[in-house]
């Protein structure tokens, strides 16, 4: 079962900042917080995980509020090929690999 | 450096018949995990292994079953296939288990 609650579906501009939230209120203290996105009929593909310090990769930015509890993943300038599913998964690291996705929020850059 | 590869990226079977899916991991990774996805239950782990061994397994029937090899090539097997059964099937791999996975392209099983 999914940790995670995330919005269905999202909109962008292209060229401006996408801002996905990911709500994880019952992570616990040893949980990472990882993101993969999904374009249509391909396989997932791994864009950033953190603990509790913010993260920046050539990516995206993942910010997690001081409590855990919630992130953002920040697409800076989207392009319409950032058009995906996007995938926030709680799991604990060093342990095994079983992810457990949820639904996804499914984001639209529109031109 | 090569990517996740998935053997064959497209299968149709016959309910009752039985399918082996093959996936060869990026050069180096020694873990390697399978998932289903469906249009209803989206994306579920099937079964991870490591070093030739199951480490993990997902909610699935005994029908589903996998295999590693020494060089980390992985195979996973449906025997008695439900029309349910038709997916698209990830694999990932990984350095070990709990690192970062990569997903290769899929393989999408039609079962007729």
């Amino acid at each position: 079962d999914a940790k995670t609650t995330q919005p269905t579906s999202m909109d962008c501009a292209e060229g401006r900042a996408a801002n996905l939230p990911c709500n994880h209120s019952t992570i616990s203290g040893n949980e990472y917080v990882y993101w993969y996105r999904q374009i249509h009929s391909q396989g997932p593909q791994y864009i950033i995980h953190g603990l509790k310090n913010n993260e920046t990769n050539e990516m995206a930015s993942l910010i997690i509020t001081e409590d855990r509890k919630s992130s953002t993943l920040i697409l800076p300038h989207a392009t319409l090929r950032d058009t995906a599913v996007y995938y926030c998964i709680v799991r604990l690291q060093y342990n095994n690999n079983d992810m457990r996705f949820g639904a996804g929020t499914r984001l639209t850059v529109k031109p | 450096k090569a990517g996740v590869t998935q053997t064959p990226r497209y299968l149709i079977k016959t309910r009752g018949q039985q399918v082996t899916l093959s996936c060869s991991p990026i050069s180096g990774h020694r873990s390697v995990s399978w998932y289903q996805q469906t249009p209803g239950q989206g994306l579920q782990f099937l079964f991870e292994y490591f070093s030739e061994t199951q480490r993990n397994k997902g909610n699935f029937p005994g029908r589903f079953s996998g295999r590693q090899f020494s060089n980390s090539r992985s195979e996973m097997n449906v025997s008695t296939l439900e029309l349910g059964d038709s997916a698209l099937y990830l694999c990932a791999s990984s350095l070990a288990s709990g690192y970062e996975q990569f997903f290769g392209p899929g393989t999408r099983l039609t079962v007729l």
